[in-house]
């Protein structure tokens, strides 16, 4: 079975331009979770998508969006890019949602200038 | 409340040695702690996972200890090896099983190095 796919895989943006990250999740799981990784705050819980609906959203502003499609492929978008906002984006697939095993693609590094 | 506290930041074991990492929780309603393995330029992957109903669980070389009195958990790698040098990441979820309001949050993770 193909794992967990990111694309891209490195982006840089400018400060205040938009970014589209992009998650195709194991055949068969119907839920993807996006994560910020950082040096300082660790692994952090963007939101969840299960079945195209969004399940759950941690703290994180508005200008963080996601959705999912109805093969459930999911996109993330980050508008109005901040400094701040450079991580790496990770998205994990799993078959019941975060309170069951996570399957983690590598990630998109986001760089912001 | 909804914090997950991780330690050590870093550790340094000998190879063959016991490699200890502990996790504190606040949120008693969390029902699920997994530990996940990530090696540089890699997503995490899940290596073990425990549910509050037991207080111990084993996978070959690694084994989770939880305290649900103490609100503590705990990852053991025994005879640990090179190759095990990665960053370990501790977690708690909750799973509301009425609404599917699933969350979850990670330690800030440890950094394992074992000397060969």
């Amino acid at each position: 079975k193909a794992g967990v796919t990111q694309t891209p895989r490195y982006l840089i943006k400018t400060r205040g331009q938009q970014v589209t990250l992009s998650c195709s999740p194991i055949s068969g799981h119907r839920s993807v979770s996006w994560y910020q990784q950082t040096p300082g705050q660790g692994l952090q819980f963007l939101f969840e998508y299960f079945s195209e609906t969004q399940r759950n959203k941690g703290n994180f502003p508005g200008r963080f969006s996601g959705r999912q499609f109805s093969n459930s492929r999911s996109e993330m978008n980050v508008s109005t890019l901040e400094l701040g906002d450079s991580a790496l984006y990770l998205c994990a697939s799993s078959l019941q949602g975060t309170n069951s095993p996570l399957h983690f693609g590598n990630g998109t590094r986001l760089t912001v200038t | 409340q909804q914090q997950v506290k991780q330690s050590p930041q870093s550790l340094i074991v000998q190879k063959g040695g016991i490699s200890i990492i502990n996790c504190a929780y606040e949120n008693t309603a969390f029902d699920y702690f997994p530990w996940y393995q990530q090696f540089p330029g890699k997503g995490p992957a899940l290596l073990i996972a425990i549910r509050p109903d037991v207080s111990e669980k084993k996978e070959g070389r690694f084994t989770i200890s939880f305290n649900k009195s103490a609100k503590q958990f705990s990852l053991h790698i025994m005879d640990s090896q090179p190759g095990d040098s990665a960053t370990y990441f501790c977690a708690a979820s909750i799973g509301l099983r009425m609404n599917r309001d699933d969350k979850i949050i990670f330690g800030k993770g440890t950094r394992l190095h074992i000397l060969p």
